[in-house]
């Protein structure tokens, strides 16, 4: 299957630092990538959808310009968490959609194993 | 608006059937989804099922949906302690949109 990959896996700041995150699909294009936030208690909410070439398309809640998202090629998302605070940690997963496996009926979104970050 | 519900913990023992449940709200869901994360992993497909199905079966898995209920279950018979994840329900209406989940189902495994 499709790979996305997640840089750093784990990461650690102090608070009032920005951390950037990064979301490539490997081996197919991604017009359109998906950031989620993971809560200890397990919830797995979409935070934005994030398009290449376009603003990202951030969910009800969500402080876009508390968590900046770049979508500047078909491969590459990046999710920016600028002055993190402790209540900014979490575990933190990107999907990107493979339009392609649509036609094969297949899976069309392929999830990253996440990014753990921690604000100190 | 969207809204997928889980229980959060399921205890079965080794060898025995699981039974995971999923309540949604939104009836335009299209397609509705399992997922399985182990421990310290990202997020795998297990099965999904088009709205227009009730069943769909593979190997060990079993996925009944009612429609009119909104509830849609899993069945992983014969457990094993390598089920142990946590399980999530989710919905989209096409497979190119966005996807809700649930809260996750902590499965836990008993000898």
């Amino acid at each position: 299957g499709a790979v996305v990959s997640q840089h750093p896996s784990r990461v650690i700041c102090k608070s009032g630092t920005s951390v950037k995150i990064e979301c490539r699909s490997l081996d197919f294009q991604a017009t359109t990538m998906f950031w989620y936030r993971q809560f200890p208690k397990q919830s797995l909410m979409l935070m934005a959808t994030s398009n290449e070439g376009s603003k990202a398309t951030y969910e009800q809640g969500v402080e876009k310009d508390k968590f900046l998202i770049n979508h500047a090629s078909l491969t590459l998302s990046t999710l920016t968490v600028t002055s993190a605070h402790p209540e900014d940690s979490s575990f933190y997963i990107c999907s990107a959609r493979d339009l392609t496996a649509l036609g094969r009926g297949t899976d069309t979104q392929y999830f990253g194993p996440g990014t753990r970050l921690t604000v100190l | 608006g969207e809204d997928v519900e889980q229980s959060l913990f399921l205890s079965v023992r080794e060898g025995d059937s699981s039974v995971i449940n999923c309540t949604y709200t939104d009836s335009s869901s299209t397609y509705l989804y399992w997922y399985k994360q182990e421990p310290g992993a990202g997020l795998q497909l297990l099965t999904y099922i088009f709205s227009n199905m009730d069943m769909k079966q593979d190997q060990r898995l079993t996925v009944l949906l009612n429609k009119k209920d909104k509830h849609l279950s899993l069945r992983i018979a014969d457990t094993q302690t390598g089920d142990s994840a946590i399980y999530f329900c989710a919905e989209s209406m096409d497979r190119a949109s966005k996807i809700i989940f649930g809260s996750g189902t902590r499965l836990s495994i008993r000898p």
